[in-house]
């Protein structure tokens, strides 16, 4: 089965600086990649998804680049701000009806005012 | 405009008490999915199901069940709760690809 390993599994960063968070996957039958964000209590909400046919993606300060060919994906959040804390999980899944998500382990991002 | 629903939000029970979760959707979404999520870990997937077929996954408790008697709803049932059962229990569809979660029901076990 798939296996997706995210790094760093905490991250502090000074509100302004930029964040990266990194995922790797195992199955090469892999092909929707969603990152969410999780606020304390809430549902994990999507705040970017890419599919395999492309290489990047980015919607305003937030950006996902992946690598097919080394199985790595990454989440950039530029110009962090504190409400940007949460934690955030990425996953993989292949692009069928039937296909279900593996998470990663999540990454707790703390942005410092 | 709802589109995941999940009731109850909160539910306690006793131990060993059996316990109904429900989750309905108006997305028509073929695929339905019920996860387990532990504080500071990543959801679990305990079963989903495309139209009606089921799958349960390999290392869900035999203690958890699920229904989904149309397309609209599903259910979970927890048999015998257990303290290590307590938990946010997340429902999702899809169709194709993304995931739509509900907002979840958070169960304490007494």
């Amino acid at each position: 089965g798939e296996n997706v390993e995210q790094h760093p599994s905490t991250l502090s960063v000074q509100e302004g600086d930029s964040a990266v968070i990194k995922c790797t996957y195992s199955d090469s039958a892999s092909n929707y990649f969603p990152w969410y964000k999780q606020e304390l209590g809430k549902r994990p909400q999507l705040i970017i998804d890419i599919r395999s046919n492309v290489g990047e993606k980015k919607d305003q300060r937030i950006a996902v680049t992946l690598n097919k060919t080394a199985k790595h994906f990454s989440l950039h959040i530029t110009e962090t701000q504190p409400e940007d804390s949460a934690v955030y999980f990425c996953a993989a899944k292949d692009n069928t009806n039937a296909g279900k998500s593996t998470f990663g382990d999540g990454t707790t991002l703390t942005v410092k005012p | 405009d709802a589109m995941v629903i999940q009731n109850p939000r909160y539910q306690v029970t006793q131990f060993g008490k059996p316990v109904t979760l429900s989750c309905s959707q108006t997305l028509n979404h073929n695929v339905m999915y019920w996860y387990q999520q532990k504080s500071s870990q990543a959801p679990k997937l305990l079963f989903h199901y495309y139209d009606k077929d089921f799958n349960n996954e390999a290392d869900t408790p035999d203690n958890f069940q699920s229904r989904r008697p149309n397309t609209s709803f599903c259910f979970l049932d927890i048999r015998s709760p257990g303290l290590g059962d307590a938990a946010m229990y997340l429902c999702a569809t899809s169709r194709v690809a993304e995931q739509f979660f509900g907002p979840g029901t958070r169960l304490t076990v007494l």
